[in-house]
């Protein structure tokens, strides 16, 4: 299957600091990438839908100035985390989808190895 | 919110075939059963989809019964390395939800000596 990367694999912070999260579809070109936040011993939650060369669309509850993403090529979706502080430590996870999200024939969504964000 | 039901845990013996149900009773008709696994502190991985046809592929097999209403994941030799949450996941396409996927609380699946 193909492979999303995510860089840093793990990140220790300062309160009040931002950190930046990389994501990157290896050997596809990725129109939609996803992020997920992901709590211990709790599911995956949507956060925003990020679309190459527009707007990420946010989930209800998440904060947009708080949680930046970037789409800026096909290869490429960024978060930062704005401000950070100790309630955002989280497993951050990108995915990365191949032509439209979700088209006819149900395309995969491929996931990263996901980023463990620690705010102190 | 999640369209699925599962249960919360399950056990299978190694080398066993494991069988993972999954309820999904308001799923619509353009709507496809996707089920991924997450191995702990790791991204989740695909395993595979259908839409009303039973799947097959390398990695296990998918039943969905004929209403659509539920669908099994079938590994067919479990081993120690298939210990994970699995995720049974009903998703839309573009225009329905923007195909995302909305992942629920899985089965904790614990494959045993």
């Amino acid at each position: 299957g193909a492979v999303v990367s995510q860089h840093p694999s793990w990140v220790i912070c300062k309160s009040g600091t931002s950190v930046k999260i990389e994501c990157r579809s290896l050997d596809f070109q990725a129109t939609t990438m996803f992020w997920y936040r992901q709590f211990p011993k709790q599911s995956l939650m949507l956060m925003a839908t990020s679309n190459e060369g527009s707007k990420a669309t946010y989930e209800q509850g998440v904060e947009k100035d708080k949680f930046l993403i970037n789409h800026a090529s096909l290869t490429l979706s960024t978060l930062t985390v704005t401000s950070a502080h100790p309630e955002d430590s989280s497993f951050y996870i990108c995915s990365a989808e191949q032509g439209l999200a979700g088209g006819p024939l149900g395309n995969e969504q491929f996931f990263g190895p996901g980023t463990r964000l620690t705010v102190l | 919110d999640a369209k699925t039901t599962q249960p919360p845990s399950m056990d299978c013996a190694e080398g066993r075939a494991a069988n993972l149900p999954c309820n999904h009773s308001t799923i619509s008709g353009n709507e496809y059963v996707y089920w991924y696994r997450q191995i702990h502190s790791q991204g989740p991985q695909y395993i595979i989809h259908g839409l009303k046809n039973n799947e097959t592929n390398e990695m296990a097999s998918l039943i969905i019964t004929e209403d659509r209403k539920s669908s099994t994941l079938i590994l067919p030799h479990a081993t120690l390395r298939d210990t994970a949450v699995y995720y049974c996941i009903v998703r839309g396409g573009i225009y329905n939800q923007g195909g995302k996927l909305i992942f629920g609380q899985g089965t904790e699946l614990s494959v045993k000596p």
